[in-house]
């Protein structure tokens, strides 16, 4: 079935350090690709999105590029703040008619220090 | 703020009760998704509406239930509660079934089963 691997977690950092969170992504069809983002307290947002290969979805400092070949959909931060911290899902998201959920990886949570 | 209206944000409750969430979609989409977060099993499909239809089912035990209005709000029905329900309820709207089209996700309903 289709499913979604993140790097495990948590992951710590300190302010304006890079982040780099890993996705991997096996899918039966052709699926567009999402990171959402958890604060504290709330519902998912979603952060920023790539709906075919070689697109780069931006958003807020953060990057990811849909790579086909590799089937990944990595984030990328080139200096994190401490309102970053969060939790960060990646999804992707199949066009089979019946079939339109969003299917999520488990999750990562990142604490940014002072 | 994402337009998706869930209640109650929290709910609390005895094993063996019965339970009814609400989720009222952005204005003008007209798919409804329920999901269930916790810990151990992350975010987790239920069911999907589609303009008053159910479209798709996911891991939703056969003690829960739920539809969707012809106003297109969305209600989540739990029977029989057991203190593994407890959980985070969240429910997301999309104007149509698109891949290329995001999920929005309500703040969600927190049910604790005691």
């Amino acid at each position: 079935g289709d499913s979604v691997t993140q790097m495990e977690g948590p992951v710590t950092l300190s302010e304006e350090a890079c982040l780099t969170i890993n996705c991997t992504y096996t899918a039966t069809g052709y699926p567009s690709l999402f990171w959402y983002v958890q604060y504290p307290g709330e519902g998912l947002q979603l952060l920023l999105k790539a709906t075919k290969a070689d697109d780069k979805g931006s958003n807020k400092g953060f990057e990811a590029t849909y790579r086909k070949e590799t089937t990944s959909f990595h984030l990328e931060k080139g200096s994190v703040q401490v309102s970053d911290s969060a939790v960060y899902f990646c999804a992707l998201r199949l066009n089979t008619g019946a079939n339109s959920k969003l299917t999520f990886g488990k999750g990562i949570t990142l604490s940014v220090r002072p | 703020d994402s337009g998706v209206t869930q209640t109650p944000k929290h709910l609390i409750t005895a094993t063996g009760q019965r339970v009814t969430l609400r989720c009222s979609p952005r204005s003008g989409d007209l798919s409804v998704y329920w999901y269930q977060q916790s810990l151990d099993q992350g975010l987790q499909f239920l069911i999907q509406y589609y303009n008053g239809e159910e479209r798709a089912k996911g891991n939703i035990l056969e003690r829960f239930s739920a539809q969707q209005f012809p106003d297109l709000h969305s209600e989540l029905n739990l029977s029989s509660l057991e203190l593994g329900d407890s959980a985070l309820y969240f429910c997301a709207s999309s104007v149509g079934q698109a891949a290329n089209s995001p999920l929005h996700f309500g703040n969600g309903t927190r049910l604790t089963v005691t």
